[in-house]
C-alpha cells in the first residue's frame, strides 16, 4: 500500500489552463504538506495544513489553492498557469507539528 | 529567514570510500531530518534527529544533531553505487510546521 499517493504524476498543460493535483495519505497523520522542487532540485515549502487547518502559507501566488476536504486529503488547485509553475511538487504527511515527513512520489507539472 | 547551508553540493567518489556531508544554520532547530532522493521519486527518510549531541546510525548511515542545534551532519560508510542519489538535510523548528530544505547533496559512486 502506497502510504502518501499523488496523482497524476505527470502533468502536461498550456499556459492559462487550471489543473488540480490530489493528494491523498492512509498514515493516520494529522498534517500536510505541499512542496515544490525546481529544476534545481531545491526543495521549497508551499503550505502545510494541521487537522485540515492551513498553518504555513509561504509566499505563493494566489493562483495556487490548497484543499483539505479531510484529514487524509490535501489537494493543490492551481489557475492560470504559467511557465514558471513547471516544477515537481510534492506531496507529504507527518504524524504532528515537529515530526519527520513522508513524501510522495511526486507530480511533474510541465507548462507549455 | 532560516536558510540551511547544505555542503558540498556534489561528490564523485570511488565504491568503498566513505561520504561526509553536514548542514549549517544561522538558526536553532529542534529537528533535524537527512533524506534521500533517487531519479523519478520523492524524498525518502533516512535519519531523524531530536534531541542535541544525538548521535543515530542507520546501517552504513551515521548522523549526529550538532550541540549547538544549529547543524547536523551525516556519514556514509564504505560507499556502493546504490548510495548514488541527492541527500538533503532538513530542520524543523519547535511546533513549527515549517520544515527548510539543504540544497542537496548529489552524490555519484564510481564502481
Amino acid at each position: 500500500d502506497t502510504a502518501v499517493s499523488q496523482t497524476p504524476k505527470y502533468l502536461v498543460t498550456q499556459m492559462g489552463n487550471d489543473k488540480s493535483i490530489k493528494c491523498e495519505q492512509n498514515l493516520g497523520h494529522d498534517t500536510m504538506y505541499w512542496y515544490k522542487q525546481d529544476s534545481k532540485k531545491f526543495l521549497k515549502i508551499m503550505f502545510s495544513y494541521n487537522n485540515k487547518e492551513l498553518i504555513i502559507n509561504e509566499t505563493v501566488p494566489n493562483r495556487f489553492s490548497p484543499k483539505s476536504p479531510d484529514k487524509a486529503h490535501l489537494n493543490l488547485h492551481i489557475n492560470s498557469l504559467e511557465l514558471g509553475d513547471s516544477a515537481v511538487y510534492f506531496c507529504a504527511s507527518s504524524p504532528d507539528l515537529n515530526t519527520e515527513a513522508f513524501f510522495g512520489q511526486g507530480t511533474r507539472l510541465t507548462v507549455v | 529567514g532560516q536558510q540551511l547551508n547544505q555542503s558540498p553540493q556534489s561528490m564523485f567518489i570511488q565504491e568503498g570510500e566513505d561520504v561526509s556531508m553536514n548542514c549549517t544554520s544561522s538558526s536553532i532547530f529542534n529537528t533535524w531530518l537527512w533524506y534521500k532522493q533517487e531519479p523519478g521519486e520523492g524524498p525518502v527518510l533516512l535519519i531523524a534527529l531530536y534531541k542535541a549531541g544525538e548521535l543515530t546510525s542507520n546501517g552504513r548511515l551515521t548522523a549526529q544533531f550538532g550541540i549547538t542545534r544549529k547543524d547536523s551532519f551525516l556519514n556514509i560508510s564504505a560507499s556502493i553505487p546504490s548510495d548514488v542519489g541527492i541527500y538533503f538535510c532538513a530542520g524543523q523548528l519547535y511546533n513549527n510546521n515549517d520544515m527548510r530544505f539543504g540544497a542537496g547533496t548529489r552524490l555519484t559512486v564510481k564502481p
